[in-house]
């Protein structure tokens, strides 16, 4: 009963390093997406998947690029890390359709960018 | 634009009744949610109401809808020290199905 899996769970950064944040699901999930937490701003959606091959952007998708080649993964890439992107990230994913929105959470990834 | 608002914080007895509110802004929305978040975890799906429900009551949850105010509650009855967490309204984003807008969350800290 794996559910949705995210690695690293904890991850510090230099400021300009680069670094894939992974997610995996067992579930056969159509819908994959990535959100960040910070405090006393929520949950922001920063990109999403509704199937493999399928991608696009949510609310602050500046400086993370993902790609969905399985139906099961769905990695974030930081391509140069910045300190506004200290944050805790999560990956959640949900079956299609009407049962889009009731969506399965991973633990999160906490990072630090220094 | 859109935007859902909650209380950040709230503080009750155990055993008494919290009640957690939360306004949004599209009317258009099909369900409503709330999402629960304990210590270091993920978010999980704690009940939702659909749209045109004033009242959807599961165990001591009960989830209340207004939609001429656009405002929804939940109420936990009896209220437990695990109960303590970070409660999430959510309703759909505009235009994209299956994505949510949360709130920013409201902390509830149960006193023994």
């Amino acid at each position: 009963n794996a559910g949705v899996t995210q690695t690293p769970k904890f991850q510090v950064l230099k400021t300009g390093q680069s670094m894939t944040l992974q997610c995996a699901q067992d579930m056969n999930h159509e819908y994959m997406s990535w959100y960040r937490q910070d405090p006393g701003m929520g949950l922001r959606l920063i990109h999403y998947s509704v199937g493999a091959g399928i991608t696009d952007q949510g609310e602050v998708p500046n400086g993370y690029n993902v790609s969905r080649s399985t139906t099961e993964d769905f990695p974030l890439r930081l391509l140069s890390a910045a300190p506004s992107q200290t944050s805790v990230y999560f990956c959640a994913s949900s079956y299609s359709g009407s049962l889009r929105e009731k969506l399965f959470f991973g633990s999160g990834t906490q990072l630090s960018v220094l | 634009g859109e935007d859902v608002e909650q209380s950040l914080f709230l503080s009750v007895r155990e055993g008494d009744s919290s009640v957690i509110n939360c306004t949004y802004t599209d009317s258009s929305s099909t369900y409503l949610y709330w999402y629960k978040q304990e210590p270091g975890a993920g978010l999980q799906l704690l009940t939702y109401i659909f749209s045109n429900m004033d009242m959807k009551q599961d165990q001591r949850l009960t989830v209340l809808l207004n939609k001429k105010d656009k405002h929804l509650s939940l109420r936990i009855a009896d209220t437990q020290t695990g109960d303590s967490a970070i409660y999430f309204c959510a309703e759909t984003r505009r235009g994209s199905q299956g994505n949510l807008i949360f709130g920013k969350g409201t902390k509830l800290s149960v006193k023994p």
